[in-house]
Order: structure tokens, then C-alpha cells, then sequence
């Protein structure tokens, strides 16, 4: 199993564009999280999702949206990209009381 | 509101040393606790976990972490550091099932030769 994979590993964004962060998982978790993680300050919840259909914001949601349309997959819309969303992104998903992470994107705005 | 705190943004050791890394948490109910180790430019991983049976947790790589409620605590020992445990280490908490992981802000374990 591939577990959960994040595409792309890495990327640079002008100031006010928009861009998607994808998120698969292979593990038929029906819960799934995407967070962003910042030096000294661990990791935030922005949204998270309690299976195909449902989505709810978690702690820092604002300049951010999702989807979830299948159990696999995840996305994470970035609109009008701004300086303060540098930063690296980790998808997660969830089984009884255990997450797995994937291997984050890595997100510069300039 | 629930947080869970770890004291020491970095700890550093020598090889063969004691590790000690300290993650509080913030609730009378005991929640399910977990550790993290994240290695330079890689995910989390999932060290060990508590979620209600034994007290003390034996995870991956010799760590071990144990549940101490009356001092609402959960610290992560190794007994001998190894230079390829440098890493960040996190904890984290559920208050409740089917609720959210809470993380703490992090410590970087630094071991020296």
C-alpha cells in the first residue's frame, strides 16, 4: 500500500494565485485532515473531512477550501495565494484512533 | 481549552544519554495520547500511543512514554540516545473519540557525538 501521497512535493506561488494541493489515500480511512505546520508552533488543523461528502473547518481555515468527493482523495484549494500561506502542508487520514501523514508539500509565496 | 504543552522547544544530549522530552496535557478526563518523531524533511510517524490499558507504552526505536494522570503527563524516555534520533518530536492528544488530534508545539532532539 502506498498509505497516503501528496502531490507536489514542492512548489512556488506568486502572490494571488490560486493552486490545488492533492491527497490520496489508499487505506479506505473515511476520516481525513489537512494541516500546515510552521516553525515553533507544531501543526494546525485547517479542514478536515468525516467521510465523502462532509467537510468541516478545523482551526486555521480561512484562505483555504476543500472537497471530497471520493473516500481516496482529499484536495486542498489555495485561492489568491498570500505571503502568510508559506508554510508546509500534511494530509493525514485516520483509522479507530491512529493517523497517517503523508510526506507533506513544501509552499512558498512570494 | 484542551492544549497539550511540551516543555522545551529543543533538547540536546549526548550519545548514550538519557532522553527525556515532556508533553502535558490539559484535561481531568484522560484522553489518548500519542507521540510523533518527524525527521528532517519527511512526515510524522507515529512512535507509541496510550489509549486507556497499560500506563507505560513501549513504541518504535526504544522509546517508551508513560501515562501518569495525577501528574497529567505523558513524557517520552529513551534509555541511551542514538545520533540517528535526532529528530522533532511531537505529542498529541484526543479528548475524546472521534475527536481531533491536538498537537503540541514540538521539540527538536539534538544528540550530540
Amino acid at each position: 500500500n502506498a498509505g497516503v501521497t501528496q502531490t507536489p512535493k514542492f512548489r512556488i506561488l506568486k502572490i494571488g494565485q490560486s493552486m490545488t494541493l492533492q491527497c490520496t489515500q489508499d487505506m479506505n480511512h473515511n476520516y481525513m485532515y489537512w494541516y500546515r505546520q510552521d516553525p515553533g508552533m507544531g501543526l494546525k488543523l485547517i479542514y478536515y473531512s468525516v467521510g465523502a461528502g462532509i467537510t468541516d473547518k478545523g482551526e486555521v481555515p480561512n484562505g483555504y477550501n476543500v472537497s471530497r468527493s471520493t473516500t481516496e482523495d482529499f484536495p486542498l484549494r489555495l485561492e489568491l495565494a498570500a505571503p502568510s500561506q508559506t508554510s508546509v502542508y500534511f494530509c493525514a487520514s485516520r483509522n479507530v484512533d491512529e493517523q497517517f501523514f503523508g510526506p507533506g508539500t513544501r509552499l512558498t509565496v512570494l | 481549552a484542551q492544549s497539550v504543552t511540551q516543555l522545551g522547544s529543543h533538547v540536546s544530549v549526548s550519545e548514550g544519554a538519557l532522553v527525556l522530552l515532556r508533553c502535558n496535557y490539559s484535561s481531568s478526563v484522560p484522553p489518548y495520547l500519542f507521540w510523533y518523531v518527524q525527521y528532517p524533511n519527511q512526515g510524522l510517524q507515529l512512535l507509541l500511543k496510550y489509549t486507556s490499558a497499560a500506563t507505560l507504552v513501549k513504541g518504535i526505536n526504544g522509546f517508551e512514554a508513560e501515562f501518569k494522570k495525577s501528574e497529567t503527563s505523558f513524557h517520552l524516555t529513551k534509555p541511551s540516545a542514538h545520533m540517528s534520533d535526532a529528530a522533532e518530536y511531537f505529542c498529541a492528544v484526543i479528548y475524546n473519540q472521534g475527536g481531533k488530534l491536538i498537537f503540541g508545539q514540538g521539540t527538536e532532539l539534538s544528540v550530540k557525538p
